[in-house]
């Protein structure tokens, strides 16, 4: 079956401007995700939904960052006036609940760059 | 909070040879411990995970084990091969508060050489 797909594969943006990434979890998975690996880091939490809902938005790294989903689907991770420093692969991982011992398999990333 | 740390952060082998890659993580309180690889520049494909109450798992070359009261697990391959050059992660899945999140070692850079 299909795994989790990301795009744009690609990104590449300047300083300020908006840039929103999509996710399509695999089919049926209640719970979806959303890391970031930035250059010479290891990989960061930053959301997770369960359905449509968000219980913990604490580890966007700032106000300028929102996600949201929609039909318990696909989700869309938001980066409002972008800078630098939000130069990183973001990555999105499904799994069939969020809780509990479910593997998250996880989407071939999205490489943003902000020149 | 989970802290996972991987030793060593590179490693370069000639091929044929065994290797293990070493992580470790400061809070025993887990459900499962995954290792994941990661080719250059794609996604990160699970390798092995090992719940709790396991010690160890195999796959094919692969075997890794799980020490949860030292807070310890090693990736075991056999007769490296060089497909099997990579960045290899390893994430804990924490069984109290936070437990829909993988906490991410910074990973091992292997490099097999023919």
């Amino acid at each position: 079956g299909a795994g989790v797909s990301q795009s744009p594969s690609n990104k590449v943006t300047e300083k300020g401007k908006d840039v929103e990434l999509r996710c399509d979890p695999i089919s049926g998975h209640t719970a979806l995700y959303w890391y970031r690996q930035s250059l010479g880091q290891g990989l960061e939490f930053l959301i997770y939904f369960q359905g449509n809902s968000a219980p913990d938005k604490s580890g966007l790294p700032s106000d300028r960052f929102s996600a949201e989903r929609t039909g318990g689907s696909v989700s869309t991770l938001t980066i409002q006036r972008t800078q630098q420093e939000d130069s990183a692969v973001y990555l999105c991982a499904s799994s069939l609940e969020a809780g509990g011992p479910h593997t998250q398999y996880f989407g071939p990333g999205t490489r943003l760059t902000v020149l | 909070k989970q802290e996972v740390t991987q030793i060593p952060a590179a490693l370069s082998v000639p091929e044929g040879e065994n290797l293990v890659l070493n992580c470790s993580f400061t809070d025993s309180a887990i459900y499962n411990l995954q290792w994941f690889r990661q080719d250059p520049g794609k996604g990160l494909t699970s390798l092995l995970l090992i719940q709790s109450s396991q010690r160890e798992q195999t796959s094919g070359r692969l075997n890794a084990s799980l020490d949860k009261s030292s807070g310890r697990s090693t990736l075991y391959i056999a007769a490296s091969q060089p497909g099997d050059s990579a960045t290899y992660l390893c994430a804990v899945k924490n069984s109290g508060a936070g437990s829909y999140q993988l906490t991410f070692g910074k990973g091992t850079k292997l490099s097999v050489i023919p």
